[in-house]
């Protein structure tokens, strides 16, 4: 049982570059997301999806696009990188992403702009 | 709006004993709360939730935590600490009227535990 996973797992880039991290989920949810952690500020949401061919804006969803074309594929992706993008981001997803369900987390993409 | 606060930056307790991480939340509806395990270089893993049901709410690896709505409170404890508990917990709530369907995470907190 795969869950949620995330690819790649460490990335370099140049100031400028663009890439996008590969979310994938075998459970069916409705519900994916993406977000990034940085020291001392928990979680914090860039993009969520509630199914696909829907998507909105998070908390932090500045320099980020997404898409959700089929239900298993959420990826995230930086259009110009900048060394503010330097941090942690994690995949989840949720059967619906309503308050109560639980939402299961990938194991993280290591991001570091140069 | 919700928020939560965790009390603590980091916790360090002796093999054996007590744990006790605090959480405080701040929520305009009634919210679901959730505490979430992170060991280094991994994902979060669910160790247990609140959604309404019983206060008292029994998770993995033998933590609990309580849902108070007068102190509005989540506090995680656990009676016996083992070494394998060392990580860094997040308490998280998750407010029914947000629109956006987003969890709020705290800050964290870093549990140690000394031999």
């Amino acid at each position: 049982n795969a869950g949620v996973t995330q690819t790649p797992k460490f990335q370099v880039l140049k100031t400028g570059q663009s890439m996008t991290l590969q979310c994938a989920q075998d459970m069916n949810h409705e519900y994916m997301s993406w977000y990034r952690q940085d020291p001392g500020m928990g979680l914090r949401l860039i993009h969520y999806s509630v199914g696909a061919g829907i998507t909105d804006q998070g908390e932090v969803p500045n320099g980020y696009n997404v898409s959700r074309s089929t239900t298993e594929d959420f990826p995230l992706r930086l259009l110009s990188a900048a060394p503010s993008q330097t941090s942690v981001y994690f995949c989840a997803s949720g059967e619906t992403g309503r308050s109560g369900n639980t939402i299961y987390f990938g194991e993280g993409s290591w991001l570091t702009v140069v | 709006a919700q928020s939560v606060t965790q009390l603590d930056s980091h916790v360090s307790v002796s093999e054996g004993t007590p744990v006790l991480l605090r959480c405080n939340y701040s929520s305009s509806y009634s919210p679901s709360l959730f505490w979430y395990v992170q060991h280094p270089n991994k994902g979060l893993q669910l160790l247990l939730k609140y959604t309404s049901a019983a206060t008292l709410v029994k998770g993995i690896n033998g933590f609990e935590a309580e849902f108070k709505k007068s102190e509005t409170s989540f506090h995680l404890t656990k009676p016996s600490a083992h070494m394998s508990d060392a990580a860094e917990y997040f308490c998280v709530v998750s407010d029914r009227g947000t629109g956006r369907r987003a969890l709020t995470f705290g800050s964290g907190t870093r549990l140690q535990v000394q031999p």
